[in-house]
């Protein structure tokens, strides 16, 4: 049972393009949550997302930023016209249900030169 | 001893020594608390987790103890590892209706040799 995936490991964006970061939860978890982290500090929580709903989004900058959880596939966070504050480390975490135990991606480290 | 570092407060122990990381939760209605633990450049590592009708719990060479009256929870690792070199945090549910994992700011555990 392989554990949560994200991909790409490492996005090196120009200003103004696009990064898609996507995370495969672990087989039979439904529950996606996405956090945010800059160096030495602590996660930021972003999004939270259930099968093609998004359930809690109020850590969520309210432009550029987008996430999803299709019937079919990985979960997707979408930053549009990155900018240089936007590097960071982008985490994934998945639970098979409500009030349990989440476990982590290895995260993707979003560069923004 | 501790010691707060430009972002993250540093506990440096001796090897075989037990360590007690603690921290302070925000929310008297949180019911569930999980503790993580991240090695640099990787995501974070499910540890132990505890509900708020216990107050201890055990696992391997770790105990978590909860303290409702004041918010606070602590992790104890006995006979601390190099290996145990790391940042952990600890993360409540903050309300039962689209949950997502609040995080608190971490300690960063040394192991002195």
């Amino acid at each position: 049972n392989a554990g949560v995936m994200q991909n790409p490991r490492h996005l090196v964006r120009r200003r103004g393009q696009e990064a898609r970061l996507r995370c495969s939860p672990m087989k039979g978890h439904s529950h996606v949550y996405w956090y945010r982290q800059l160096p030495e500090e602590g996660l930021k929580f972003m999004v939270y997302l259930q099968k093609e709903n998004i359930i809690d989004e109020s850590g969520m900058p309210k432009e550029r930023f987008s996430a999803e959880f299709p019937k079919e596939g990985p979960s997707i966070l979408r930053i549009q016209q990155v900018v240089r504050g936007d590097s960071a480390a982008y985490f994934c975490a998945s639970s098979p249900r409500q009030g349990s135990e989440a476990f982590f991606g290895q995260g993707t480290r979003l560069t923004v030169v | 001893g501790e010691s707060v570092g430009l972002h993250l407060p540093t506990l440096s122990v001796q090897e075989g020594d037990n360590s007690i990381i603690n921290c302070a939760y925000s929310n008297s209605a949180s019911d569930y608390f999980i503790w993580y633990k991240q090695e640099s450049g990787k995501g974070p590592q499910f540890i132990i987790d505890i509900r708020s009708n216990m107050d201890k719990r055990q696992g391997q060479r770790v105990t978590v103890l909860l303290n409702k009256t004041v918010k606070h929870l602590s992790l104890q690792i006995a006979a601390t590892q190099p290996g145990d070199s790391a940042v952990y945090f600890c993360a409540e549910i903050l309300d039962n209706y689209g949950q997502n994992f609040v995080f608190g700011p971490g300690t960063r555990l040394s192991v002195l040799p």
